[in-house]
C-alpha cells in the first residue's frame, strides 16, 4: 500500500524556519513527481510546490516563492520542504501528495509568537 | 493560473436527497483533468472522482461526475449520512494544481 508520512511540524515563531519531511513507501518513489499542498485552519486547499522525479523541474506558488525550498532524496524515499521566513499566514496542515489520489495524513505547522 | 469556482458554498439537504455540486473553471481544463475530493474534519482529502467522471477505487456508484471544458458537476444521487462533508474540485492538467474553495454539504 502507498504510504506517505509527514513529520517535522510544530510551533515556530514568525521569521523562523522549519523543515518538513515526508517518508514514502509502498511504491517506487523515484518514479513519481511529488507535491506539497497545505490547508490553513478552516480554509480550503492550496497547492504550494511541485518537484519532478529527478528534481530537474520545481515550481512554487507565489505565496511561498523565495521562502520555501522543496527537495527530495530518492535513495531515502523522502520528500522535504524547507520553510524559511515563516509568517502567521503559513499556519496550516501540510500534506505530502504523490499524485491526485495519494495524500499523507498531514502535519500541522503553527507560526505564532 | 486556472481559477476554480464552486457553487453553492453550502448545500443543506436531507438524507436520501440528491446533491448537485458545481465547479466552474476560468479557462478550459486540459484533457479534462478534473477531480473531486471529499474531506471530513481532521482527515486528509479523499479522492472521489478523476478525469471528470471516473470513480476512484472503492467509491460507491451514487457518486457521479460530468462536464467538460469549463463546467463540471458532481452528483450524489441519494445522500447517505456519511456523505455530509466538504467537497473540493481540483484541476491537475498542469503541474500547478488549483482547487475550488469548496462546497459544504450539511444536514438540513
Amino acid at each position: 500500500d502507498v504510504q506517505l508520512v509527514e513529520s517535522g511540524g510544530g510551533l515556530v515563531q514568525p521569521g523562523g524556519s522549519l523543515r518538513l519531511s515526508c517518508a514514502a513507501s509502498g511504491f517506487p518513489f523515484s518514479n513519481y513527481s511529488m507535491t506539497w499542498v497545505r490547508q490553513a485552519p478552516g480554509k480550503g486547499l492550496e497547492w504550494i510546490s511541485y518537484i519532478t522525479r529527478t528534481s530537474y523541474t520545481i515550481y512554487y506558488a507565489d505565496s511561498v516563492k523565495g521562502r520555501f525550498i522543496i527537495s527530495r532524496d530518492n535513495a531515502k524515499n523522502s520528500l522535504y520542504l524547507q520553510m524559511n521566513s515563516l509568517r502567521d499566514e503559513d499556519t496550516a496542515v501540510y500534506y505530502c501528495v504523490r499524485s491526485i489520489g495519494y495524500w499523507g495524513q498531514g502535519i500541522l505547522v503553527t507560526v505564532s509568537s | 493560473e486556472i481559477v476554480l469556482t464552486q457553487s453553492p458554498g453550502t448545500l443543506s439537504l436531507s438524507p436520501g436527497e440528491r446533491a448537485t455540486l458545481s465547479c466552474r473553471a476560468s479557462q478550459s481544463v486540459s484533457s479534462n483533468y478534473l477531480a473531486w475530493y471529499q474531506q471530513k474534519p481532521g482527515q486528509a482529502p479523499r479522492l472521489l472522482m478523476y478525469a471528470v467522471s471516473t470513480r476512484a477505487t472503492g467509491i460507491p456508484d451514487r457518486f457521479s461526475g460530468s462536464g467538460s471544458g469549463t463546467d463540471f458537476t458532481l452528483t450524489i444521487s441519494r445522500l447517505e449520512p456519511e456523505d455530509f462533508a466538504m467537497y473540493y474540485c481540483q484541476q491537475y492538467g498542469t503541474s500547478l494544481w488549483t482547487f475550488g474553495q469548496g462546497t459544504k454539504v450539511e444536514i438540513k
